[in-house]
Parts: C-alpha cells; sequence; structure tokens
C-alpha cells in the first residue's frame, strides 16, 4: 500500500522560477516529514524538514507548507537555481512504525538557466 | 566526522551469486536501516538494526536476503543466489541512539549500486 503519494513525477523550472512539488500521505500516525534531495550518484541527503504541530518551516529558499487536515504537505523551492536540479523526494516517519521512513515516488527537478 | 561508508560502490554479479553489501554507520550511531531504490522509483525500506540485533525486517523478501549488524564492524547486507530483479541501489542510514533522536534525522551513505547480469 503505497502510503506517501508524491506529484508531479518530473518538473521543469526556469532559473529564479518557483519550483513546488506536493506529497498526500494516509497514515494519521506520521508525525515526521522530511524532504530529501539526491544527486545522480549520491545518496539522499536531508534538505529539510517538519513536524506537525506546525504549518509552515523556512530554511533559506527552502519551504515546506504542511495542512494537517488535508494530509499533505509540500516543498517550494523560490529562486530555484540550476544547481537545484536533482530527484527531490518527501517522505515520513512515525506511528508504529517510528524508525522507518516512507518515501514518496520522487520528483526528477531541472532548472533550466 | 566522516558520513555514512558504503562499500563496494558498484559491484557486478552473475545470477546465482552472492552479494555482500557493506555499511558503516557515522560514529556514534547504533540504529542502520537498509533501503532499496529501483530504477526511477522512490526508495523502499528493508530492515533496521542496531547492534546485534534485527529490529525490523518487515521490508525484507522472505528469501535470499539477510541482514546483520555485528558488534564489532559494519552492517552487512547479503543476497545469496541473486537474479536480475536484484538489481537496484541499495542504501544504508544511520541516525543516533533513540535518546538523541530529537530530529528523527536518517543519513544516509551514497549507496551500492547492483547489477546482475
Amino acid at each position: 500500500q503505497q502510503q506517501v503519494k508524491q506529484s508531479p513525477q518530473s518538473l521543469i523550472v526556469q532559473k529564479g522560477g518557483i519550483s513546488i512539488i506536493n506529497c498526500a500521505y494516509e497514515n494519521t500516525a506520521f508525525d515526521y516529514f522530511p524532504w530529501y534531495q539526491q544527486f545522480p550518484g549520491k545518496g539522499p541527503a536531508l534538505l529539510i524538514a517538519i513536524r506537525p504541530d506546525v504549518s509552515e518551516k523556512k530554511e533559506g529558499r527552502f519551504t515546506i507548507s504542511f495542512n494537517k487536515s488535508a494530509k499533505q504537505f509540500s516543498l517550494h523551492i523560490m529562486d530555484s537555481q540550476p544547481g537545484d536540479s536533482a530527484t527531490y523526494f518527501c517522505a515520513a516517519l512515525g506511528g508504529t512504525s517510528y524508525e522507518k521512513l516512507t518515501f514518496g515516488q520522487g520528483t526528477i527537478l531541472t532548472v533550466h538557466p | 566526522n566522516a558520513g555514512v561508508m558504503q562499500n563496494p560502490r558498484h559491484l557486478v554479479r552473475r545470477r546465482g551469486q552472492e552479494a555482500r553489501l557493506r555499511c558503516s554507520p557515522m560514529k556514534g550511531h547504533s540504529h542502520v536501516y537498509w533501503y532499496r531504490q529501483l530504477p526511477e522509483e522512490g526508495l523502499k525500506f528493508m530492515v533496521y538494526l542496531q547492534k546485534e540485533n534485527i529490529i525490523d525486517e518487515s521490508g525484507m523478501p522472505k528469501e535470499r536476503f539477510s541482514a546483520e549488524f555485528p558488534k564489532e564492524g559494519p552492517s552487512i547486507l547479503r543476497i545469496q543466489q541473486v537474479v536480475r530483479g536484484d538489481s537496484a541501489a541499495y542504501f544504508c542510514a544511520s541516525s543516533p541512539s533513540l535518546a538523541d533522536l530529537a530530529g528523527n534525522e536518517q543519513f544516509f551513505g551514497p549507496g551500492t549500486r547492483l547489477t546482475v547480469l
């Protein structure tokens, strides 16, 4: 059962634009929602994470928006740069499976110069 | 502080051979996780281990796959009698002890890319 659904599958943005990636989850016991960035040939690296007690978290150009009632959260990348081109994964953790991350399918982001 | 280390980075095996993937967690981390990433898919949890104990292996195939995290040395993911469907990137992650798990963060290694011919 797919517990975290991510969209879009791929995204093309012009330099300076805003990239938005969305995720929806099913398990209401999840209580930690990280976003990972993965470059080709590399492992995922934590980008930013949020807990459900806040609706938004911002770190530099990266913002997570969280809607607990809708069970949705999204990543916004402001002023997107070519160096942001990577695959982005949302994930969730919590409930009875407190230690295993459940990942979304990933979004391939391409930022054109 | 070195990050999570995995070796080999690339591994080629013929069908029926064994694959052994190694993971050294970050210093001070006592929790290890293995994930598998099939082409163009997200990561799927396989197994969670602490020193000398398998805590959760709910994502591990029942046959041919095993994992260990001995008291001394790296964690090992072992795949016996590999088949072409085992071709994937295998990632190891580690985290501090639960007492220090304030951020729930798992730190990932660079992965081992297994190709089965």
